[in-house]
């Protein structure tokens, strides 16, 4: 498989139900977000993973909880969201923060998970 | 901060024509990154095209290419001899050339919705 992949594509989960977004990338990146899209407002970033290590945090609430193993799998754990959060969960990587120049500043996006919180 | 706009909610082709897609940004920053996604019903973000702010040459890839008027923060999208395939939504994306922090991150604009008439 190439490029980036999310698993599941689509959930629909209750308020009091705990899930989790996976992420996987296949490209030998170093660097990994997560970012949300709502309806008609600009994708949020949510997360960033640098070399394992979290480097952004956008004020994000607690109900989401992002867990990064290894420089290739990115995961998003939810636990009791609200109707609100209902979106599209995008992850995407990049080469890492290593120094300028170069591509490593382009980023690659998944498909996305559509969350539906009921 | 850095703000990215795209002005045209949602702009119309007929295939075979040209069409341009305006975004304009506002920095303090003289290096920078920017980037034009497709986003098509799929909702998988696809690059279509990146821009170095130190480089006085429009890139083109193909069909697509920009116009890059530094001076005026100005950053458009032109498609030549659109396809049925183009229709999506394009988001414009700013990344700043400094990699402290969250200085590093993507800033989207709103999209622009593209329809191609056959």
């Amino acid at each position: 498989e190439t490029g980036v992949t999310q698993t599941p594509r689509h959930l629909v989960m209750g308020m009091t139900n705990k899930k989790s977004l996976k992420c996987e990338q296949h490209l030998g990146h170093n660097a990994m977000y997560w970012y949300k899209q709502s309806a008609k407002k600009p994708l949020e970033l949510m997360f960033v993973y640098n070399f394992k290590e979290q480097t952004e945090n956008n004020s994000v609430p607690s109900r989401f909880s992002p867990e990064c193993p290894n420089s290739s799998h990115l995961f998003l754990h939810l636990h009791t969201l609200q109707p609100e959060d209902s979106a599209l969960y995008l992850c995407a990587s990049s080469q890492g923060f290593t120094g300028r120049g170069g591509g490593e500043e382009t980023q690659y996006f998944g498909p996305g998970t559509r969350l539906l919180v009921l | 901060a850095q703000t990215v706009t795209q002005s045209q909610p949602e702009m119309s082709v007929q295939e075979a024509e040209t069409v341009t897609l305006s975004c304009t940004y506002d920095t303090s920053e003289s290096d920078y990154y920017l980037f034009w996604y497709k986003q098509p019903p799929s909702r998988q973000m696809i690059l279509v095209i990146r821009q170095e702010a130190y480089k006085q040459q429009n890139a083109t890839e193909n069909r697509f290419s920009v116009n890059f008027q530094k001076a005026a923060k100005s950053f458009s999208l032109k498609i030549s001899d659109s396809q049925l395939g183009d229709a999506a939504m394009y988001f414009c994306a700013y990344r700043s050339a400094n990699y402290g922090g969250s200085q590093g991150n993507l800033i989207f604009g709103k999209g622009t919705k593209l329809s191609v008439k056959p």
